[in-house]
């Protein structure tokens, strides 16, 4: 089955910084890579998502990128804002399954 | 209003105690779905169900029983759960054949085992 592996874990940058969450997968067959962002005490919302025969998308401050080469992909926030802070999960689907297999989750924080 | 609604929002219970948690979705989506959320593992699938029919059981103790009765209601029985059940459950529904795939989830019910 599909692996997804999320760095890091934690990240914490200053208002108006760049963040950069980094995902890997296994399962070359994959086609759909959608990020979900969970406010403290929220549930997780899809913000974004991309698919393989894309290499780029944005969206706003947001852009997910594709490298299926390497098997990677990532999210990219720029000019980050207070509110950006929350847990940050990818995922990655599948052409043949429609559940998502998901990272375990990056804990942004943006210090004002 | 994502339309996916559960209750309760929040429940203590014992060891002994027998409870179910609901979920219910308005948006016409055949997929529904139970995540287990803890610290230990953020988003940890549990059951999935397609057209009412379970299609995933991710190694889940039997003390967590599911119940999907139609395409908009789905259930979580828990009976004789462990102090480490204590988690977010969260129900998601999506549509299996949409090209997105997007999962929308509820609140969550926050469970706590005594």
């Amino acid at each position: 089955g599909e692996n997804v592996e999320q760095h890091p874990s934690t990240l914490s940058v200053q208002e108006g910084d760049s963040a950069v969450i980094k995902c890997t997968y296994s399962d070359s067959a994959s086609n759909y890579f959608p990020w979900y962002k969970q406010e403290l005490g929220k549930r997780p919302q899809l913000i974004i998502d991309i698919r393989s025969n894309v290499g780029e998308k944005k969206d706003q401050r947001i852009a997910v990128t594709l490298n299926k080469t390497a098997k990677h992909f990532s999210l990219h926030i720029t000019e980050t804002q207070p509110e950006d802070s929350a847990v940050y999960f990818c995922a990655a689907r599948s052409g043949g399954s429609y559940i998502p297999t998901f990272g375990r989750g990056t804990s942004l924080i943006v210090h004002p | 209003e994502t339309g996916v609604t559960q209750t309760p929002r929040h429940l203590v219970m014992g060891m002994t105690n027998k409870k179910s948690l609901k979920c219910e979705q308005h948006l016409g989506h055949n997929a529904m779905y139970w995540y287990k959320q803890s610290a230990k593992k953020p988003l940890e699938l549990m059951f999935v169900y397609n057209f009412k029919e379970q299609t995933e059981n991710n190694s889940v103790p039997s003390r967590f029983s599911p119940e999907c009765p139609n395409s908009s209601h789905l259930f979580l029985h828990l009976h004789t759960l462990q102090p480490e059940d204590s988690a977010l459950y969260l129900c998601a529904s999506s549509q299996d054949r949409a090209n997105t795939g997007e999962l929308f989830f509820g609140e969550g019910s926050r469970l706590t085992v005594l």
